[in-house]
């Protein structure tokens, strides 16, 4: 049964800062591996996807990297800034489903 | 296209009474899903569908609830005698194989 698991809970940092968020899971047997946004009482946003074949993508200040034999990813947010303040969630579609298996999220705070 | 819309936001319902929720989805996406979320939680998956056809059902979905997709375009999900315990958000997503997945804005229940 697969798996997610992110680290840190929650982590607040001064603005400019550049951080790293992670996850990991399981089962490596996985057919892409998501990154979401999620603001307070909001729906998820897409940020990045990461097929399995891929090592790494990058949208803008964000950079997410992908290893599956060792079941991790990264996402990196570079010169963070206030409005990037939200939860973050990392979530794997296996090889043999459709439905994404969510972490638990980091709840993220920049502070001005 | 505006995306994934669900409706209502939120309802607020009195315990024993039914709700039921509505999703559009992207129009060009066939799978379409349903999670729900507690608070400080990751989304956990409830089902899915493949156009019309609900192809997988978690454990979570008990016989209070059921989901439909007639003709393979809107969904909804119904909730019969509903418990404080199902009060959470859902969300429905619909997704493209190499896009992956979109979500709506969610609904928010809440069972008194």
């Amino acid at each position: 049964k697969q798996e997610v698991t992110q680290i840190p809970a929650a982590l607040s940092v001064p603005e400019g800062e550049n951080l790293v968020l992670n996850c990991s899971f399981t089962d490596s047997a996985i057919y892409n591996l998501q990154w979401f946004r999620q603001d307070p009482g909001k729906g998820l946003t897409s940020l990045l996807l990461i097929q399995s074949s891929q090592r790494e993508q990058t949208s803008g200040r964000l950079n997410a990297s992908l290893d599956k034999s060792s079941g991790r990813s990264t996402l990196y947010i570079a010169a963070s800034q206030p409005g990037d303040s939200a939860t973050y969630l990392c979530a794997v579609r296996g090889d043999s489903s459709y439905k994404l298996i969510f972490g638990s999220g980091t709840r993220l705070l920049v502070r001005p | 296209d505006t995306g994934v819309s669900q409706d209502p936001r939120h309802k607020i319902t009195k315990r024993g009474q039914n709700v039921t929720f509505r999703c559009d989805p992207i129009s060009e996406h066939n799978r379409l899903y349903w999670y729900r979320q507690t608070l400080g939680q990751g989304p956990e998956f409830l089902t899915y569908f493949q156009n019309e056809a609900q192809l997988e059902k978690s454990r979570l979905l008990s016989d209070r609830f059921s989901a439909e997709r007639p003709k393979g375009s809107f969904s909804t999900l119904e909730i019969q005698r509903t418990e404080q315990g199902d009060s959470a958000m859902y969300l429905c997503a619909s997704s493209e194989d190499t896009y992956g997945y979109t979500f709506g804005s969610g609904t928010r229940l809440t069972v008194v």
